[in-house]
């Protein structure tokens, strides 16, 4: 079981460049969350999404979009970087509805992007 | 915004020694989580304690709960240097069963 999966782990982009962060889990989990970790800020939530075809904007979603085409599968897009989109980024997923309250979450090991 | 507060920011032992971690909230929860990430890594859930229990234990690990002040402690007993890492507190509360709010963190630093 490799868990959670983040690719890439290290990317530099140059302002206005476009990308996608893909998060891959293996657990059949319902629920998936991208949050971002800055310096003295612990973490916020930019999107989650609860089941296939699903998407919902968390605490901090302006300048992202998300997609969840497939269960296992949550892509984190990036349309036009901006140097304060600087960040590590982190995919999470946790088991669905009638597994009881806020489940503990898996996460991944993080996407370290830097924008120039 | 931040529904769990740690503190102390930074914290600094011996091996040996017991380290403990606090956690303020705001909002009334369903269950208090507690994480670990060491340097470069994701997080680790640690622990989980539900608003109707006032003590767990996991191994090394022992968290208290106390709803009407609103907080947690996490204590570590007999540290070790591989306990080095960043312990952060996530609330989930009664609006949404799905979505957790996590702390700013202590960093915990065990000396050998």
């Amino acid at each position: 079981n490799a868990g959670v999966t983040q690719t890439p782990k290290f990317r530099v982009l140059k302002t206005g460049q476009s990308m996608t962060l893909l998060c891959a889990q293996d657990m059949n989990h319902e629920y998936m969350y991208w949050y971002r970790q800055d310096p003295g800020m612990g973490l916020r939530l930019i999107h989650y999404s609860v089941g296939e075809g699903t998407t919902a904007k968390g605490e901090v979603p302006d300048g992202y979009n998300v997609s969840r085409l497939k269960k296992q599968n949550f892509l984190l897009g990036l349309e036009s970087a901006a140097p304060s989109q600087t960040s590590v980024y982190f995919c999470a997923s946790t088991r669905g509805p009638g597994t009881g309250d806020n489940q503990p979450q898996h996460f991944g090991d993080g996407t370290r992007l830097s924008i120039l | 915004s931040q529904q769990g507060e740690e503190d102390p920011q930074a914290l600094s032992i011996q091996e040996g020694e017991n380290a403990t971690m606090n956690c303020s909230y705001k909002t009334s929860i369903n269950n208090l989580q507690w994480y670990r990430q060491n340097s470069g890594r994701g997080l680790v859930h640690l622990i989980l304690i539900r608003s109707n229990e006032r003590e767990k234990h996991s191994g090394r690990l022992r968290v208290t709960l106390d709803t009407s002040k609103k907080s947690s402690s996490l204590l570590i007993t007999a540290s070790r240097a591989a306990d080095t890492a960043s312990y952060f507190c996530a609330t989930g509360s009664g609006g949404s069963n799905y979505k957790l709010t996590f702390g700013k963190g202590t960093l915990l630093t065990v000396n050998p």
